[in-house]
């Protein structure tokens, strides 16, 4: 099946500060990949996603990347806020009936004001 | 527009009992989803519900089950409780099976003792 590896695990940055996430899949047939955020005691949020038809795309503050060949995407956050804190998860899901996400094990991020 | 609501927000059980959880999807929204998210881990999906109907299952035991009601809330129903059960149980609705949005509810927060 297929296996999301995310790094960093922690990543702490002053506000302002940009903030790179890197995830990686093994299964070529996967072709979306979205990002959630999740804050304290609330459930996953979609922020971001990407198709892989696309290198990448840009909402705002946040852009997402894709390398089809090397397998792996990025998650991108320019100017930092504090309110950008939170645990942030990338998935990978192949096409199909059901849309079923294999997620990574997530990167806390801390926005030091 | 409700969003999609869990109940209850805690519960503890001890080894060998039996648990339900429920969900409420949001307004419009015919597909549940229910994944379980382990400490510090990202969420895992154990299976997909669309129309009443089962719609895709994870690498979860049969003592993982299931239900969807006509107004299309659902159920989690665990069998046999083990202490590797404890996790944050998230259930997440969409318009439809193979939509990729899925609306995340803040989820149950299961202790086996």
């Amino acid at each position: 099946g297929e296996n999301v590896e995310q790094h960093p695990s922690t990543l702490s940055v002053q506000e302002g500060d940009s903030a790179v996430i890197k995830c990686t899949y093994s299964d070529s047939a996967s072709n979306y990949f979205p990002w959630y955020k999740q804050e304290l005691g609330k459930g996953p949020q979609l922020i971001i996603d990407i198709r892989s038809n696309v290198g990448e795309k840009k909402d705002q503050r946040i852009a997402v990347t894709l390398n089809k060949t090397a397998k792996h995407f990025s998650l991108h956050i320019t100017e930092t806020q504090p309110e950008d804190s939170a645990v942030y998860f990338c998935a990978a899901s192949k096409p199909g009936g059901s849309y079923i996400p294999t997620f990574g094990r997530g990167t806390s991020l801390i926005v030091h004001p | 527009e409700t969003g999609v609501t869990q109940s209850p927000t805690h519960l503890i059980k001890t080894r060998g009992q039996q648990v339900t959880l429920r969900c409420s999807s949001q307004s419009g929204h015919n597909t549940v989803s229910w994944y379980q998210q382990a400490l510090g881990q990202g969420p895992q999906f154990i299976f997909q519900y669309y129309r009443e109907e089962e719609n895709g299952r994870g690498n979860f035991p049969p003592r993982f089950s299931g239900l969807q009601f006509p107004n299309y809330s659902s159920e989690l129903n665990v069998n046999a409780l083990e202490l590797d059960d404890s996790a944050l149980y998230l259930c997440a609705s969409s318009p439809t099976s193979g939509d990729n949005e899925q609306f995340f509810g803040p989820g149950t927060r299961l202790t086996v003792l």
